[in-house]
């Protein structure tokens, strides 16, 4: 059956520290693959699309990793700060985007 | 510009009660979506819609009952609600491609979530 699999203990880290954050999958050819911030109570919220033929893409202090043959995303979050504390979620192309269960980040000062 | 707007936020049901929760976004986007969120277990798809007039089973269904009103709006329905299906529940619409050619490869843009709970 098909898996996505994320860290599912909380990660804590330092401010300023790099946050590096794993999705694997199993039983998956994705085209894509996504990266979605949820904060508590609200929606997710998307951040990254790295595609199948790229393997590594960057916004800001955000870089996402992308190895078919592995078959892991890797999302690495420099210079953190405490904002972005919140829940990351990773998400591979199907029918429809099909979610990991997250990983709770926690940066703190 | 409102984005995805989903009702009730919150709800309390007693087993057996009926409800829908709305969903109605103002992005003209086609393809609408409700997931469920659980502790543990992800967001998981219930039912898509690709297209006004389309609906589709995703991984969990059973129970629920969905209508793709027009283009904006796209309801879930609960018939009989059980405490199983308590749960905070998400819609969704899908964004225009990411690149050229792409397909399918828009962002989600989502709700803030409904919070149901069956008593």
């Amino acid at each position: 059956s098909q898996k996505i699999e994320q860290n599912s203990e909380a990660l804590n880290i330092q401010e300023g520290k790099t946050a590096t954050l794993t999705c694997n999958y199993t039983n998956y050819s994705p085209a894509y693959l996504q990266w979605y911030r949820q904060d508590p109570g609200r929606g997710p919220v998307f951040l990254l699309l790295i595609r199948e033929n790229e393997k590594e893409k960057r916004k800001e202090r955000l870089k996402v990793t992308f190895d078919t043959t592995l078959k892991q995303s890797l999302f690495h979050i420099t210079a953190s700060q405490p904002a972005d504390s919140a829940t990351y979620l990773c998400a591979l192309a199907g029918y429809a985007l099909n979610f990991g269960k997250g990983t709770s980040l926690l940066v703190t000062p | 510009n409102a984005g995805v707007t989903q009702t009730p936020k919150f709800q309390v049901l007693k087993t057996g009660q009926s409800m829908t929760l709305q969903c109605a976004q103002d992005m003209n986007h086609n393809s609408m979506y409700w997931y469920r969120q659980d502790p543990g277990m992800g967001l998981r798809l219930i039912y898509y819609s690709a297209s006004e007039g389309t609906t589709d089973k995703g991984e969990v269904p059973n129970g629920y009952n969905v209508s793709r009103l027009n283009k904006r709006e796209f309801s879930l329905r609960l018939e009989s609600a059980a405490p199983s299906q308590t749960s905070v529940y998400f819609c969704a619409s899908l964004g225009s491609p990411l690149g050229m050619g792409d397909t399918n490869t828009g962002e989600l843009f989502f709700g803030e979530g409904s919070r149901l709970t069956v008593l």
